[in-house]
């Protein structure tokens, strides 16, 4: 069974950094693609990050660019989003979700439950 | 950056009707079109992918189809589990930008 669970969520200050985390099971997660995808209290989904199954393709979107580090561990099925510069327009809860789109054109196959991240003084 | 329009925002409806939502993309996706649904504190799961193909395990009551730049999502008999917010995705270059939505809600 294919498990996505996210961590490092919590209450930052506007400018602080925070480090996310998925820790994913049940599937060879080196061969897929992964993404951060967030939504705001009330709002509809916004992704974030996308990254390749090596590693060596990343996306942001342009609200992140610059500010937002994705990264990977295969050796440790983990995947990571670094935040810094942090604004209030950032909080949302943070979703993790696996991709299978080279192989089966699918995007977003299983996503996690989320990690809240709240940015304010 | 591709953008995605949904229409409606909001829909009533009732259970056993059909049902159909438009999303517009602002240029050509070719097919590379998704569709997911998100219920109250819960994580989306896809419906549809590559515009009409149906994920596994998602009732054949939901279909979709399009291409370049306008797509609709059809729910052929609404089920009481089918209230929901839905959501299109396009996934065609360097971004996968969704739609804002649409909440469908019970008449």
């Amino acid at each position: 069974e294919v498990q996505l669970v996210e961590s490092g969520g919590g209450l930052v200050q506007p400018g602080g950094s925070l480090r996310l985390s998925c820790a994913a099971s049940g599937f060879t997660f080196s061969s897929y693609e992964m993404n951060w995808v967030r939504q705001a209290p009330g709002k509809g989904l916004e992704w974030v990050s996308y990254i390749s199954s090596s590693g060596s393709t990343i996306y942001y979107a342009d609200s992140v660019k610059g500010r937002f580090t994705i990264s990977r561990d295969n050796a440790k099925n983990s995947l990571y989003l670094q935040m810094s510069s942090l604004r209030a327009e950032d909080t949302a809860l943070y979703y993790c979700a696996k991709g299978d789109i080279a192989a089966a054109g699918i995007p977003f196959d299983y996503w996690g439950q989320g990690t809240l991240v709240t940015v304010s003084s | 950056d591709i953008q995605m329009t949904q229409s409606p925002s909001t829909l009533s409806a009732s259970v056993g009707d059909r049902v159909t939502i438009t999303c517009r993309a602002s240029q050509s996706i070719n097919t590379w079109l998704a569709w997911y649904q998100q219920k109250p504190g819960k994580a989306p799961k896809v419906l549809i992918y590559k515009a009409s193909s149906l994920q596994s395990g998602v009732p054949s009551r939901f279909s979709g189809s399009g291409s370049g730049t306008e797509f609709t999502l059809t729910i052929s008999s609404l089920q009481p589990d089918d209230f929901a917010t839905y959501y299109c995705q396009q996934y065609n270059l360097y971004s996968f930008a969704f739609g804002q939505g649409t909440k469908l809600e019970i008449k």
